[in-house]
Parts: C-alpha cells; sequence; structure tokens
C-alpha cells in the first residue's frame, strides 16, 4: 500500500520559515492536500492541488511537489501556526485516500 | 457556511456495532462526495468512507467488511455503522465534505465525536 512519510516534528522561531515535508513513491504524479490540526480541533484544508490555498489560508502558507516529495511551506511563522500538519493524496486507481504521518510544529 | 454536526453513543461494548449520524446544514448534500474519517487519540488520520449524493458508495478496504455508509440527502444526513468494534475502533470520528465537484480534497469537516469501546 501507499506510504506517505512525514517527520514527527518541526521546530521553528516566530517569523522564521518551516518547512513539512511528505514523502511518497513518485508523489510528484499526484496531487496533495494539506490539512492543518489545531489542538482539540478539527483538521482544516491549508493547500490542495499542491500548491492552491483556501480562501481564508493566509499566503504565507504554500505548497510544492515534485519527485518523491512534497513540500507545505509556512512563512513568517505565528504562534497560531502550532498545529500537526498532514499530507493527503488520492490513489484513483483503488479510489483510496492515504494520509500522512503528520508532523507537529512548534512555535519556540 | 456548510456546518456538520456528528453525534451518536460514546461508548460502545466490544463486539457491538457503533452508529453515528452527521446533520448537515448551511447546504445541500447535492452534488457531493461525504467521507467519515477518524482519529484515534494521539495519532494519525484514517478515511472510513465515502458516499456520493446519489447513493454509491466506496469504503477503505481495511474497514470495507464492518463499515455501512448511508444518507438520507431529504433529512440532510448521513450515518455511519461500524460493526463488531472492538479497542482499536476507539477514535473520534469526522463527518467531513468533500470539495465541491472533487473527489479527492476535504474541505469541510465536523467537530468529531469521540467513540470509546469498553466493556
Amino acid at each position: 500500500s501507499y506510504v506517505l512519510t512525514q517527520p514527527p516534528s518541526v521546530s521553528v522561531a516566530p517569523g522564521k520559515t518551516a518547512t513539512i515535508t511528505c514523502g511518497g513513491d513518485t508523489i510528484g504524479s499526484k496531487s496533495v492536500h494539506w490539512y492543518q490540526q489545531r489542538p482539540g480541533q478539527a483538521p482544516v484544508l491549508v493547500i490542495y492541488y499542491d500548491s492552491d490555498r483556501p480562501s481564508g489560508i493566509p499566503e504565507r502558507f504554500s505548497g510544492s511537489n515534485s519527485g518523491n516529495t512534497a513540500t507545505l511551506t509556512i512563512s513568517r511563522v505565528e504562534a497560531g501556526d502550532e498545529a500537526d500538519y498532514y499530507c493527503q493524496v488520492w490513489d484513483s486507481g483503488s479510489d483510496y485516500y492515504i494520509f500522512g504521518t503528520g508532523t507537529q510544529v512548534t512555535v519556540l | 457556511q456548510v456546518q456538520l454536526l456528528e453525534s451518536g453513543p460514546g461508548l460502545v461494548k466490544p463486539s457491538e456495532t457503533l452508529s453515528l449520524t452527521c446533520i448537515v446544514s448551511g447546504g445541500s448534500m447535492s452534488s457531493n462526495y461525504w467521507s467519515w474519517i477518524r482519529q484515534p487519540p494521539g495519532k494519525g488520520l484514517e478515511w472510513i468512507g465515502y458516499i456520493y449524493y446519489s447513493g454509491s458508495t466506496n469504503s477503505n478496504p481495511s474497514l470495507k467488511s464492518r463499515v455501512t455508509i448511508s444518507a438520507d440527502t431529504s433529512k440532510n444526513q448521513l450515518s455511519l455503522k461500524l460493526s463488531s468494534v472492538s479497542a482499536a475502533d476507539t477514535a473520534v470520528y469526522y463527518c467531513v465534505r468533500h470539495l465541491m465537484a472533487t473527489v479527492q480534497i476535504f474541505d469541510y469537516w465536523g467537530q468529531g465525536t469521540l467513540v470509546t469501546v469498553s466493556s
């Protein structure tokens, strides 16, 4: 089965840039979506189709996808960005949804 | 704005059937996919299955034999039944709408409801 691997944790100082990776076999050939889950809350879509932002999501959130790695970048990190982040793909062949292992972002 | 509200028993005994309901407000169920996703305490997200407004369904192969998803579009309501539960099914269960006109993106999530499997 298809596996998406994320680093368990990322720490970043306020105002700096956080980079969260999502590794998967030829993930660049798939569309990747990213979700933010603050403590005790439901996930929120922050990036879809690799790099598109839903309305209401700050421009500080951006995404890219190539080869075997997709990346979510959070620029000018704020305390409110502290959350778990999950990548997700859809396997069209089997009509099945896969989530990454999740990355906890800590703002120092 | 679409709102999703899950409800159901917070405690289910092992081997019994977990039953949850999701009420959709602020929008129609038409032309959309609707999924159930769960998250065990302290762990990651797992897709359970979806239903299209027309009634077609699909579910996670690891759960397929135990999952039933249904919808009553006249009541803007969808349901999840998971049979023969065990402690491994303890989780927060989310009702989720897929982004309009797409199958692969989840854009609105309910607040989630915690279901504990224990005798």
